[in-house]
């Protein structure tokens, strides 16, 4: 069983859309959560980073659900911008190792 | 800003060739990393370094060697590359191992093809 696992998607969605996509973790002594964010042949980069009590950044809402071991990312009023596949990543066992999801495609159309 | 930068963008290679991929960062960060990304299968962490001359196997070093003899910098080694080792490479560093240090920041990636 992989370590986080994410539908690969696609979301296909039209500007101004609502888009929420999860990723499921298999430890359950995982204690850090992010999203990074990957666009077409560039390296990821973080998107921003969970906390327990959920977070949000602008138009991007981070919830964390231990109970479920699950992350989830939703994004509002969606941009063509936000054209781009989402990693999940989650630290396993309090080690400074990350391991990284497939990653969820989103596509965003006019 | 951070900046990590990988040798090369692009690489040829044949079945058998010795390949060396550099990685810089520029940031003092004593953390350094070499991920491999495959469709489907996200990225898989080949090695990594926590200090200069320290290196420990990720998941996934069969066929790879590393090298960090200066802190900015860490090389991936194919001794001997096969067809299987086509992948895009991305190197990745972190500050320090100290838990509000996590996040990595990665270099644009070297596509490697090996014929």
């Amino acid at each position: 069983r992989k370590e986080v696992e994410q539908d690969p998607g696609p979301f296909n969605v039209p500007e101004g859309a609502t888009v929420a996509f999860n990723c499921t973790y298999s430890n359950s002594a995982s204690q850090s959560f992010f999203w990074y964010r990957q666009d077409c042949r560039k390296e990821p980069k973080l998107l921003m980073s969970v906390y327990s009590s959920g977070n949000e950044d602008g138009r991007f809402t981070a919830q964390l659900n231990r109970a479920s071991q699950y992350i989830s990312l939703l994004i509002r009023d969606s941009k063509l911008s936000d054209s781009a596949t989402y990693l999940c990543v989650v630290n396993i066992i309090n080690d400074y190792k990350l391991s990284f999801g497939a990653g969820t495609t989103v596509t965003v159309r006019a | 800003d951070v900046k990590v930068t990988q040798s090369s963008r692009y690489l040829v290679k044949r079945t058998g060739e010795k390949v060396f991929l550099e990685c810089v960062q520029d940031m003092d960060h004593e953390n350094m990393f070499w991920y491999r990304q495959d469709p489907g299968l996200g990225l898989r962490l080949i090695y990594f370094s926590y200090d200069v001359k320290m290196k420990e196997k990720g998941d996934i070093p069969e066929g790879y060697s590393v090298s960090r003899e200066k802190k900015e910098r860490f090389s991936l080694i194919l001794e001997s590359a096969s067809t299987n080792q086509t992948s895009m490479y991305l190197c990745a560093s972190s500050l320090t191992r100290d838990r509000a240090h996590y996040e990595q920041y990665f270099g644009p990636g070297t596509r490697l093809t090996v014929t």
